[in-house]
């Protein structure tokens, strides 16, 4: 199986600050990882699809980058509605595998 | 718009097994894979497997062969996915979700299993 190592898996941020989180695959998984954001009893909400693609209504201060084994999604402002987990989810192989998550709030 | 619907949460025994439902609409529940999902505290997301509803061709993670089996009734947009020989580790909450183009573009709400005696 491949293991997504997701990173950091908690961290604090402050309003209007940049925010990085960074998914390693175990192997190349040729750009097939998506993003998901989830808040406390919801279900997930797609944010980020094929490593950088933006997924409809997602707003803009969200992207994602990388390609291989490396990824990372980017808040270029974070914003108090933000404050949420996050997770990878690679797609490149079966079993599809998620990330451990990274929660995220506001410091 | 598309939404999938699922069903109720569950209490059941252990050693009993329950069947959870995704009703979807807004799209063409044929053509597109339905995915299950497991999410326990502490354990984060697990894919379970998926089904094709309309050719009922399924995959399953390795690690849930034996423990869970899919259906889906394309008359009433309906997938369906039972837990068999039900312990507390199957305590969770399961979430389907629908495949598109290698991810996931929409979700149900979730339903919640919780195993006890």
């Amino acid at each position: 199986d491949i293991k997504m190592t997701q990173s950091p898996s908690s961290m604090y941020a402050s309003l209007g600050e940049r925010v990085t989180i960074t998914c390693k695959a175990s192997q190349d998984i040729k750009s097939y990882l998506s993003w998901y954001q989830q808040k406390p009893w919801k279900s997930p909400k797609t944010l980020i699809y094929y490593a950088t693609s933006l997924a409809d209504g997602v707003p803009s201060r969200f992207s994602g980058s990388g390609s291989g084994q490396d990824y990372s999604l980017t808040i270029s402002s974070l914003e108090s509605d933000d404050t949420a987990t996050y997770y990878c989810l690679q797609h490149g192989e079966s079993p599809l595998t998620f990330g451990a998550g990274t929660k995220l709030e506001l410091k | 718009q598309v939404q999938l619907q699922q069903s109720g949460a569950e209490l059941m025994k252990p050693g009993a097994s329950v069947k959870i439902s995704c009703k979807a609409t807004g799209y063409t529940f044929s053509s597109y894979w339905i995915e299950w999902v497991k999410q326990r505290p502490g354990h984060g997301l697990e894919w379970i497997g998926e089904i094709l509803p309309g050719s009922g061709s399924t995959n399953y993670n390795e690690k849930f062969k034996g423990k869970a089996t899919f259906t889906a009734d394309t008359s009433s947009n309906t997938a369906y996915m039972q837990l068999s020989s039900l312990t507390s580790e199957d305590s969770a909450v399961y979430y389907c979700a629908k495949e598109t183009a290698y991810y996931f573009d929409y979700w149900g709400q979730g339903t919640t299993l919780t195993v006890s005696s």
